[in-house]
């Protein structure tokens, strides 16, 4: 079974510009959820789609947003670019959502966009 | 305040030599504690999962341990090879009266020399 895959693998921007990131998950899976991974900050939970439906989000400003289709297939959005998101931004995905105390469901991460902002 | 701590940041140590790494949290209540290990350039690999009624949890060369009533958790490698060189990631899951939010720590970063 394929990996989670993520397009581009990396990227260069300027201020200002927007950006679209895309993710597939595991085929079969439903959660996906994107993450923001700097050296300073470590991972930080951007927010979760479930069947097309975002779940949870987590504290960053409008600028990020994302969306998902019915293939599971999701995209993050950021706009108007500052130069602290450069950053690696992951995508994972599992079969159900991974919160709450009925699941341990394993998530599966992709290798990464890699984003710098100019 | 991050409610997961990772310590130490990093730690060198020689081919064969086991080591611990240690998560202490403060997320309550919780459902689940994970390990991830994430290779440079790579995104992170689960390692452990195991709930807060879990102990020990063992894949190959590594095994965590739980204290729930510490709220501590280690991650111990044995017999290191040069392979296990990569950042270590705790990531504590809350229960569902928290509302959503897996909280990562910051990871330790692990370098096994020849």
């Amino acid at each position: 079974k394929a990996g989670v895959t993520q397009t581009p693998r990396y990227l260069i921007k300027t201020r200002g510009q927007q950006v679209t990131l895309s993710c597939s998950p595991i085929s079969g899976h439903r959660s996906v959820s994107w993450y923001q991974q700097t050296p300073g900050q470590g991972l930080q939970f951007l927010f979760e789609y479930f069947s097309e439906t975002q779940r949870n989000k987590g504290n960053f400003p409008g600028r990020f947003s994302g969306r998902q289709f019915s293939n599971s297939r999701s995209e993050m959005n950021v706009s108007t670019l500052e130069l602290g998101d450069s950053a690696l931004y992951l995508c994972a995905s599992s079969l159900f959502y991974p919160q709450g105390s009925r699941y341990q469901e394993t998530q599966y991460f992709g290798p990464g966009t890699r984003l710098l902002v100019l | 305040k991050n409610q997961v701590e990772q310590s130490p940041q990093s730690l060198i140590i020689l081919e064969g030599k086991n080591c611990t790494l240690q998560c202490n949290y403060t997320v309550s209540p919780f459902s689940n504690l994970r390990w991830y290990k994430q290779d440079t350039g790579r995104g992170p690999v689960s390692l452990t999962i195991m709930t807060f009624s879990e102990n020990t949890k063992s894949n190959g060369r590594y095994t965590a341990t739980l204290d729930a009533d510490t709220k501590q958790s280690s991650l111990h490698i044995t017999a290191s090879q040069l392979s296990d060189s990569a950042s270590y990631i705790c990531v504590v899951g809350p229960g569902r009266d928290s509302g959503y939010a897996l909280n990562f720590g910051k990871g330790t970063s692990l370098l096994v020399t020849p």
